[in-house]
């Protein structure tokens, strides 16, 4: 069990560029969650895969936002056209169904958008 | 709607001094409660959680919390800190609407220890 990893660490960004961020879950984990936290903030739920089905997904996910989970493994997510309002650290936890709200978070990727 | 209040946003005590950090939760039903620790630029450590049973959990890291439903309450607790307890934790109550069950979190309560 290496626990759940994300790359990049650290993503620094122009204003109006596209980024794709990756999180590689669990192996035995067939749920998914993406969250963000700003500075002084706790995390915010983003979005949610039951294996690579997207169940639900927050209002703080605008239309610039998209994320997959292709074969229910890993999942990416891409902000399009990133303003500086984005930058934050986006963070991936895993979970197993029958322990669903036990979830075990990944380092994060701290984005910067100048 | 369910939310987390964490009054403190800063807490200093001393090494080997005992801690109390506060949690205060919203739900309707009986909830899910968690205890998470993030060190600088981490992402999250799970330290405990209660889902029903004995209202005194324990965790890792020599941790404890005590679920007080007539108080709302599920305040973690520490008998003596160590230099390394330095962190940013977080209290999080689970919400199954919309059936994502997902984390609602508090703002957190940074601790810093006085050598």
């Amino acid at each position: 069990d290496t626990g759940v990893s994300q790359n990049p660490r650290h993503k620094i960004t122009k204003r109006g560029q596209n980024v794709t961020f990756r999180c590689d879950p669990i192996s035995e984990h067939n749920r998914l969650y993406w969250y963000r936290q700003t500075l002084g903030q706790g995390p915010e739920f983003l979005t949610y895969f039951q294996n690579e089905a997207q169940l639900e997904k927050s209002r703080l996910l605008s239309d610039r936002f998209s994320a997959e989970r292709p074969k229910g493994s890993f999942s990416t997510l891409e902000i399009q056209r990133t303003e500086q309002g984005d930058s934050a650290m986006y963070l991936c936890a895993s979970s197993w169904r029958g322990t669903a709200y036990e979830q075990y978070f990944g380092p994060g990727t701290r984005l910067t958008v100048t | 709607a369910q939310s987390v209040t964490q009054p403190d946003i800063h807490i200093t005590v001393s090494e080997g001094a005992s801690l109390e950090l506060r949690c205060n939760y919203s739900y309707g039903a009986t909830p899910y409660l968690f205890w998470y620790v993030q060190s600088p630029g981490q992402g999250l450590q799970l330290l405990l959680k209660y889902f029903s049973g004995d209202t005194l959990v324990q965790g890792i890291k020599g941790f404890e919390a005590e679920f007080k439903r007539s108080q709302s309450s599920f305040n973690l607790r520490k008998p003596s800190v160590h230099w390394s307890d330095a962190a940013e934790y977080f209290c999080a109550v689970g919400n199954a609407l919309g059936g994502a069950q997902k984390l609602v979190f508090g703002q957190g309560t940074r601790l810093t220890i006085n050598p």
